[in-house]
């Protein structure tokens, strides 16, 4: 199947700092990429929507100036966490889409990115 | 209530067991995704249903769309699928945007 990486795996930085998240589809192009974000025993939460060449699409409640996302190609799309602070600590995964073989869209997930902010 | 609702919230099974994990909707749906994230995180897709059945290796999931209704069943269950199983409904009227369970986890002891 379709695989989606992310780099890096883990990142522990200090309050203030700025992080960048990388989701690229390795043997695929993907129009739309997604970000989500898990906090502990918790299902994932959709963020934004992130289309190729275009902003992306926040979800309600997601402040777009502290979580920048760029898409600027096919096959990458970045996720800046920008003065982070210690309640930015989380787990943070992407999600490409599609066409699947048997011609339907779907969504491939990345390993995700545990960040701790100190 | 929650639009995707997974039942059990946790589950504890004997190797070898067959494990069943259901997964209720209320929304129309274009797909049906079943998830599995192990501690540490990682998340595997391990099937997209829009209808019937689907087999994988221990691995079977079914949907019922007249139900808005999907299960889950790991037959000859082994510690290594000790995991969080995620359902996640994409909705007709939102393209490929997902709607989460809260997720079932499953552990299997020796």
């Amino acid at each position: 199947g379709a695989v989606v990486s992310q780099h890096p795996s883990r990142v522990i930085c200090k309050s203030g700092t700025s992080v960048k998240i990388e989701c690229r589809s390795l043997d695929f192009q993907a129009t739309t990429m997604f970000w989500y974000r898990q906090f502990p025993k918790k299902s994932l939460m959709l963020m934004a929507t992130s289309n190729e060449g275009s902003k992306a699409t926040y979800e309600q409640g997601v402040e777009k100036d502290k979580f920048l996302i760029n898409h600027a190609s096919l096959t990458l799309s970045t996720l800046t966490v920008t003065s982070a602070h210690p309640e930015d600590s989380s787990f943070y995964i992407c999600s490409a889409r599609s066409l699947g073989l048997a011609g339907f869209m779907e969504q491939f997930f990345g390993p995700g990115t545990r960040l701790t902010v100190l | 209530k929650n639009e995707v609702e997974q039942s059990p919230q946790n589950l504890t099974a004997q190797e070898g067991e067959f494990i069943t994990i259901n997964c209720s909707y209320s929304v129309g749906i274009s797909a049906l995704h079943w998830l599995q994230q192990h501690p540490g995180g990682g998340i595997v897709s391990l099937f997209m249903l829009s209808s019937g059945k689907k087999k994988h290796g221990r691995l079977i999931a079914t949907i019922n769309i007249q139900e808005k209704h999907s299960s889950l069943h790991i037959t000859a269950s082994h510690p290594r699928d000790s995991a969080v199983y995620i359902c996640a409904a994409g909705r007709e009227t939102s393209g490929s945007r997902l709607t989460f369970g809260e997720g079932t986890q499953l552990t299997v002891n020796p």
